[in-house]
């Protein structure tokens, strides 16, 4: 089925370790964006992409890098996780011209715990 | 980017109609309003979205009232599969991802 795919759904990481989340999306969307959520809140912009090799910072980039190198593919990287960094992790795609009729489409989310 | 205040939380019964009133008075001339629905353990989903006056699809109605400094989503005759947090956003649907702001949003509670 055509939408946005995160994974893993689950971690747990070690304070200091690096890992990847992957998100993947066969819309062919151009705007790709990832968000994290805490209990309670709503959802915050990390960082977001309006293209393949363009890419920019949301509200919390802080310990995070992404890269877009494909228009399917776009990966989040914490450099050195940190307890602050548990949440859950979304991340979202649209067609650049469609955004009116339907909207950002969310993957499932990763939950990411950092002990 | 304009600022919305939501009810925390509403409850309602099966087959009533809901109501969900968000305010935003900064909101700019280019900026729409976009709702969205989220349930435990899943990503936002997109309801509806509008610029002016009403707008309906399949799953809810928007209303907007001329000065557009507020807005209404209209969910007809719940059901429990309708317990979600909704958000409302404001924001120029033609800009980039920063123009997507979630609040805290409302979380309804269909009993019954």
């Amino acid at each position: 089925n055509a939408g946005v795919t995160q994974t893993p759904k689950f971690q747990v990481l070690k304070t200091g370790q690096s890992m990847t989340l992957q998100c993947a999306q066969d819309m062919n969307h151009e705007y790709m964006s990832w968000y994290r959520q805490d209990p309670g809140m709503g959802l915050r912009l990390i960082h977001y992409s309006v293209g393949a090799g363009i890419t920019d910072q949301g509200e919390v980039p802080n310990g995070y890098n992404v890269s877009r190198s494909t228009t399917e593919d776009f990966p989040l990287r914490l450099l050195s996780a940190a307890p602050s960094q548990t949440s859950v992790y979304f991340c979202a795609s649209r067609d650049r011209t469609e955004q009116r009729r339907y909207g950002y489409t969310f993957g499932s989310g990763t939950r990411l715990t950092v002990v | 980017l304009a600022k919305t205040t939501q009810p925390i939380s509403m409850d309602s019964y099966e087959g009533q109609e809901v109501n969900i009133t968000c305010s935003h008075n900064n909101i700019a001339t280019n900026d729409y309003i976009t709702w969205y629905q989220q349930f435990p353990s899943q990503g936002p989903r997109f309801i509806i979205q509008g610029y002016k006056t009403k707008v309906t699809n399949e799953v809810a109605s928007l209303f907007i009232p001329a000065d557009r400094k507020s807005s209404t989503l209209s969910l007809p005759r719940v059901s429990l599969s309708d317990t979600a947090v909704y958000y409302c956003l404001v924001g120029d649907p033609s800009g980039s991802a920063r123009q997507l702001t979630f609040g805290s949003g409302t979380q309804l509670t269909v009993l019954p």
